[in-house]
């Protein structure tokens, strides 16, 4: 079964407020991912994060991982209906195996007018 | 870069039959993936190869699953004797080992297998 867990499952906000999603792993990560996977779509890379504590931003997403390198999270400001999705976080648990990625459980975001 | 193709997109099949499914990836990467995602869940690992090799295969997968590469460039998954649990989006993914960002996994489309 899957090992990294994300919070909430769903969310669903009106437009223009903000949104986050929190990823916690059972062991330390040498790195972090997310990805975006859209409605009947693929999942998409949006980033990767190496560093303890290291915070990455993208126009309005902010990614941040943990200092103890077993959580992370992404913060959208002011979201859009083209920010609709489910968010995932991935990571190689194994260590020495950086390409076998565990994905997350996901949290899948609404977003109406 | 035409991005990754899979074929079929969607399979039906009876169980007890084998399937096969196509993976096609970006133009010279030589790193490629196999997921499986079910309704509601992430990505699930099943195997990697980089160039012709098989690097790493999910204990998860049972002796029914097989995965090849024989020249390193496209890849095929066959699965031997359906089960209606082997239900579920097969994703492929690939990555280069020789751009800035050797970890970026860039997905396919999917292939969409229902076992009745």
């Amino acid at each position: 079964g899957q090992q990294v867990m994300q919070i909430p499952q769903y969310q669903h906000v009106q437009e223009g407020e903000d949104f986050t999603t929190y990823c916690n792993s059972s062991t330390t990560l040498s790195n972090i991912q997310w990805y975006k996977q859209r409605p009947g779509g693929h999942p998409v890379f949006l980033i990767q994060l190496v560093k303890s504590g290291e915070v990455k931003k993208q126009k309005r997403l902010t990614f941040q991982f943990g200092e103890a390198k077993k959580n992370s999270s992404l913060h959208i400001t002011a979201t859009q209906t083209t920010d609709v999705g489910t968010y995932f976080c991935a990571g190689p648990l194994a260590p020495g195996t950086a390409s076998k990625l565990t994905f997350g459980t996901g949290t899948r975001l609404q977003v109406t007018l | 870069d035409t991005g990754v193709s899979q074929n079929p997109r969607h399979k039906i099949t009876k169980r007890g039959q084998n399937v096969t499914f196509r993976c096609d990836p970006i133009s010279e990467h030589n790193r490629l993936y196999w997921y499986r995602q079910t309704l509601g869940q992430g990505p699930e690992f099943l195997t990697y190869f980089q160039n012709e090799a098989q690097l790493e295969k999910s204990r998860l997968l049972s002796d029914r699953f097989s995965a090849e590469r024989p020249k390193g460039s496209f890849s095929t998954l066959e699965i031997q004797r359906t089960e209606q649990g082997d239900s579920a989006m097969y994703l492929c993914a690939s990555s280069s080992a020789l751009t800035a960002r050797p970890y970026e996994q860039y997905f396919g489309p999917g292939t969409r297998l229902t076992v009745t």
